[in-house]
């Protein structure tokens, strides 16, 4: 079985600062790792995934993400945090060449303070 | 404009009226899904479809049933909607159901309350 685990619920940052946002994974075989944001009264959306290859994979709005096989972690992360970044992101895992199931973390609430 | 649909957003229903909410895309997607979100759980899935007229059980399939009779629709249907199945729903499609790389692109949610 996969499962992903984000074990804070809420993180607050000042606008300015770096911010991250911690995710580890379970998965029997190699990963798929995707972060989706979510903004009030929105679905998800898509901001980045690591496949393969380099560990630090850029995506939208200036976020990137570091794959660390050894600690089975996804952090997300942002140099600097804007006010605008303020949302629910969720970390999701899904097994190579598997065909049916995203397992999704259970989401952690950003704030960043002005 | 690429996007997945979803009907109604919001509703407010009473235990074991029969409710369907409807699932549209206009991205020629294999895959469909739905999910359910609530508090401190993520997303689970409901239910997923593969291509036409295939569908299959995801983590929570109890009190759902699903129909994919065509690629573009994948309605999800609460024959006796109880009170545990108050959340909010998310219907999710990506373009080649093999490609476990691809992330899937969401509707922006009903709110189901069922009283």
């Amino acid at each position: 079985a996969q499962s992903v685990a984000q074990p804070e619920d809420q993180v607050n940052v000042a606008e300015g600062n770096p911010l991250t946002v911690k995710c580890t994974y379970s998965v029997s075989g190699n990963p798929y790792l995707f972060w989706y944001v979510q903004y009030p009264n929105r679905g998800l959306q898509f901001l980045l995934k690591y496949i393969t290859g380099d560990n630090l994979v850029k995506g939208s709005y200036g976020f990137e993400a570091e794959f660390n096989k050894s600690q089975t972690s996804f952090h997300l992360k942002k140099p600097s945090a804007l006010v605008s970044d303020s949302a629910l992101y969720f970390c999701a895992v899904t097994l190579q060449g598997s065909a049916r199931q995203l397992t999704f973390g259970s989401g952690t609430q950003l704030t960043v303070l002005p | 404009e690429a996007q997945v649909t979803q009907n109604p957003r919001y509703l407010i229903t009473v235990t074991g009226k029969k409710l369907t909410v409807t699932c549209s895309q206009n991205m020629n997607h294999e895959y469909m899904s739905w999910y359910r979100q609530d508090p401190g759980l993520g997303l689970r899935q409901i239910y997923y479809s593969m291509n036409v007229e295939v569908t299959d059980k995801g983590d929570v399939p109890e009190g759902y049933k699903v129909s994919r009779k065509e690629k573009r629709n994948f309605p999800l249907i609460l024959e006796s909607p109880s009170p545990n199945q108050t959340s909010l729903y998310f219907c999710a499609s990506k373009g080649n159901s093999l490609h476990s790389n691809q992330p899937q692109h969401f509707g922006d949610g009903t709110r189901l309350s069922i009283l």
